[in-house]
């Protein structure tokens, strides 16, 4: 059965730390998408990457980065240089790839950041 | 490019009482749409989805119902609020085509008296 598991349920850094948000994944499927999502504390959700399960290269975008590793099923944010903006819940999801009609996502649980000035 | 509106922002409504919650994607056609429900300090439920108008698929048994009576258009209902609905109501979208990412709303802030 698919399943998202974000051990961390709160994390708190000084501004200008570098911080690691873990996500580990259970699917059976070989053909599977990984998402992050931020949910400041206005609540809507913002998307901010897409993974399929064949391109394990890494992702960065400015201070943001990914690490895709299928061997230990997990798709870890690391977030640079930590600033009080960064402060929300983030969702780890998975999207198993062969569909039928909808995409159904499911979401791990979040982790929710606090950077301290 | 797409955009996707919800509201209200903010409902108090007494227990008892009817709910009706919208949605409305623009700058797309045939939408994925779904609702979710974020309750205080948890993650996301799905509650529905559709993949055309008129078609709704229930993920849990609840006292909520949704339709979607336009293609860009998915409303959230409930005849008699309780107070186990209270939470936090997402809408959200995405393309037809698989595994794209989904498109939050704002949400909607729902407290039960």
């Amino acid at each position: 059965a698919q399943k998202v598991t974000q051990a961390q349920t709160e994390i708190s850094v000084v501004e200008k730390e570098d911080v690691t948000l873990d996500c580990v994944y259970e699917t059976r499927d070989t053909t599977y998408y990984l998402f992050w999502y931020k949910q400041p504390p206005s609540g809507e959700l913002v998307f901010l990457i897409r993974r399929n399960s064949f391109d394990e290269q890494n992702e960065i975008s400015g201070r943001y980065s990914w690490n895709f590793q299928k061997s230990t099923s997990s798709f870890n944010f690391t977030i640079t240089a930590s600033q009080v903006v960064d402060s929300a819940v983030y969702f780890c999801a998975l999207s198993e790839g062969l569909k039928t009609s909808y995409d159904k996502v499911i979401f791990g649980p979040g982790t929710s950041l606090s950077v301290i000035p | 490019s797409q955009t996707i509106h919800q509201w209200p922002a903010t409902l108090v409504q007494p227990v008892g009482s009817p709910l009706s919650l919208e949605c409305t994607v623009e700058g797309t056609s045939n939408p994925n749409l779904y609702w979710y429900r974020q309750a205080a300090g948890r993650g996301l439920q799905l509650l529905f989805y559709s993949v055309g108008i008129g078609q709704i698929s229930s993920e849990v048994p609840q006292n909520l119902s949704a339709s979607r009576p336009q293609d860009r258009q998915f409303i959230l209902s409930s005849k008699k609020l309780l107070l186990s609905d209270s939470g936090f109501y997402l809408c959200a979208w995405s393309s037809t085509e698989s595994n794209q990412p989904q498109h939050f709303g704002d949400g909607t802030r729902l407290s039960i008296l």
